[in-house]
C-alpha cells in the first residue's frame, strides 16, 4: 500500500487560467475527500465521495471549483478562472467505512500559487 | 453544523514532560468522532487517536491520551514523555461525514 498520492505536488499558474489536481486514494478505500489549508489554519472541507457519488459539498465552495471521481478510484479536482485568493495547499484524504474509526489517511498535498 | 474550537495557538514543552493540547467542539449530530491529527514542517496530516462519541471509556493510543468530557463538550489531547519529534502542529477535528478542523495548536518541544 503506497498510500493517498497527488499529483502535481506544486502548481504555479496565472490568474484566470483553469488547473486541475489529481487525487489517488488508497486502493480499498471507498471515501475520498478534498480539503484547502491556509498558512496557519486547519484543513477547511470542500467535497466528499463515497464510491463515485458526490455526497456533499461545501457552500464556500464557489461555481468555479468542480471535483469528480468517475470510476470511484481516482478524483480530479478543478478550478476554472483561478484567482489570487485561490493560492492554498489543496489536501486529498481517504478513508474506509468498514475501518474502527474511519480515520482519514491524508496525501502530501498540492500546493497551487496563482499569480 | 460543526464547529472546533482550539484555543492555544502555540505552547512549549520541555522534552520528556507532559503536555495537555485543548479542544472544544460543538456539533448537533447524536453520534460522532472527534479526532486529533498531527501535521510536521514537512506538511503531511498524521492520524494519531480518535474518540467515539458513545466511548465510555478515554481512548489511548502509546503516548497520546484523549481527556474526553462530553458533557463539556471538550478533547483534550494528552502527550506524555514529549520527544523532539512531537514538534509539530496538532489539529482536533469532528466528522460526521466530512470533517471540521480547529486552528490547530503550533508544539514546540525544549531539549
Amino acid at each position: 500500500d503506497t498510500g493517498v498520492s497527488q499529483d502535481p505536488r506544486h502548481k504555479i499558474t496565472k490568474r484566470g487560467q483553469n488547473v486541475t489536481f489529481r487525487c489517488d486514494p488508497i486502493s480499498e478505500h471507498n471515501r475520498l475527500y478534498w480539503y484547502r489549508q491556509t498558512l496557519g489554519q486547519g484543513p477547511e472541507f470542500l467535497t466528499y465521495f463515497q464510491n463515485e457519488a458526490q455526497l456533499e459539498k461545501s457552500r464556500l465552495l464557489s461555481d468555479r471549483f468542480s471535483a469528480e471521481r468517475p470510476k470511484g478510484s481516482f478524483s480530479t479536482l478543478e478550478i476554472q478562472r483561478t484567482e489570487q485568493g485561490d493560492s492554498a495547499m489543496y489536501l486529498c484524504a481517504s478513508s474506509s467505512v468498514q475501518g474502527p474509526y474511519n480515520e482519514q489517511f491524508f496525501g502530501p498535498g498540492t500546493r497551487l500559487t496563482v499569480l | 453544523a460543526q464547529k472546533i474550537t482550539q484555543t492555544q495557538p502555540g505552547m512549549f514543552v520541555q522534552e520528556k514532560e507532559a503536555v495537555t493540547l485543548d479542544c472544544t467542539y460543538d456539533t448537533s449530530d447524536p453520534s460522532y468522532g472527534l479526532f486529533w491529527y498531527k501535521q510536521p514542517s514537512s506538511g503531511e496530516m498524521i492520524f494519531l487517536i480518535y474518540q467515539g462519541s458513545y466511548d465510555q471509556q478515554n481512548a489511548t493510543e502509546g503516548r497520546y491520551s484523549l481527556n474526553f468530557q462530553k458533557a463539556r463538550k471538550s478533547a483534550n489531547l494528552v502527550i506524555s514523555a514529549s520527544q523532539l519529534g512531537d514538534s509539530a502542529m496538532y489539529f482536533c477535528a469532528t466528522q460526521a461525514g466530512k470533517s471540521t478542523f480547529g486552528d490547530g495548536t503550533t508544539l514546540t518541544v525544549k531539549p
